[in-house]
């Protein structure tokens, strides 16, 4: 089926270091690119997204990048802080056999802020 | 306030019950979902509702059942629990496909 593959599975960076979260995707139709943090115990909740018509969205210290080309879009986390520490999941949209839209999500990277 | 509930938070069963996990949401949203997802780990899609009298299934297989008969209430049900289906599921709703998708707080499931 159609996939969306997310990478690293686990991530560990100093404080106020840059963070970088790749997914790809296989869906040429795919049009819309959600990033979701879920930090320990809790739900998951949108951080930022983006849609095919834009390269580049940034909102404060994140940003995504979307290469439609090559079928990938990456989170970017600048001057990261211990708050930052969650699992991040990518998603992309994907049409389904009965011609429905809906969201795959990624594998969900595990990303450890080290004080 | 405006949010999506889901019943019981956490569930201890005995093989072979029915069970259904209730999920209900006040914001009015066409779409919901429901997630099984072991901690920390990857969301799987089990069902989706596009709205009322409207389901169909999830990528991963799941022998649950979901029923739409109200746009606020998507419950899931299982007719014979197995310690397989320990687990947590998530239920969410959004206003459309390209939209924000608003989580529950989850019920995690111990079929022992």
């Amino acid at each position: 089926g159609e996939n969306v593959e997310q990478h690293p599975s686990t991530l560990s960076v100093q404080e106020g270091d840059s963070a970088v979260i790749k997914c790809t995707y296989s869906d040429s139709a795919s049009n819309y690119f959600p990033w979701y943090k879920q930090e320990l115990g809790k739900r998951p909740q949108l951080i930022i997204d983006i849609r095919s018509n834009v390269g580049e969205k940034k909102d404060q210290r994140i940003a995504v990048t979307l290469n439609k080309t090559a079928k990938h879009f990456s989170l970017h986390i600048t001057e990261t802080q211990p708050e930052d520490s969650a699992v991040y999941f990518c998603a992309a949209t994907r049409r389904s056999l009965q011609g429905a839209q809906k969201l795959v999500f990624g594998q969900g990277t595990r990303l450890t802020i080290n004080p | 306030e405006a949010d999506i509930y889901q019943t019981p938070r956490y569930l201890v069963i005995g093989t072979g019950k029915k069970i259904t996990l209730e999920c209900s949401q006040t914001m009015g949203h066409d779409k919901m979902y429901w997630y099984q997802q072991d901690p920390g780990m990857e969301l799987h899609l089990i069902h989706y509702s596009y709205g009322v009298n409207s389901t169909e299934k999830g990528d991963l297989s799941s022998e649950s059942t979901v029923s739409r008969i109200r746009t606020e209430h998507f419950p899931l049900t299982l007719e014979s629990a197995r310690p397989s289906h320990t687990s947590q599921y998530l239920c969410a709703s959004s206003e459309g496909v390209w939209t924000t998708q608003y989580f529950g707080p989850g019920t995690r499931l111990l079929v022992l």
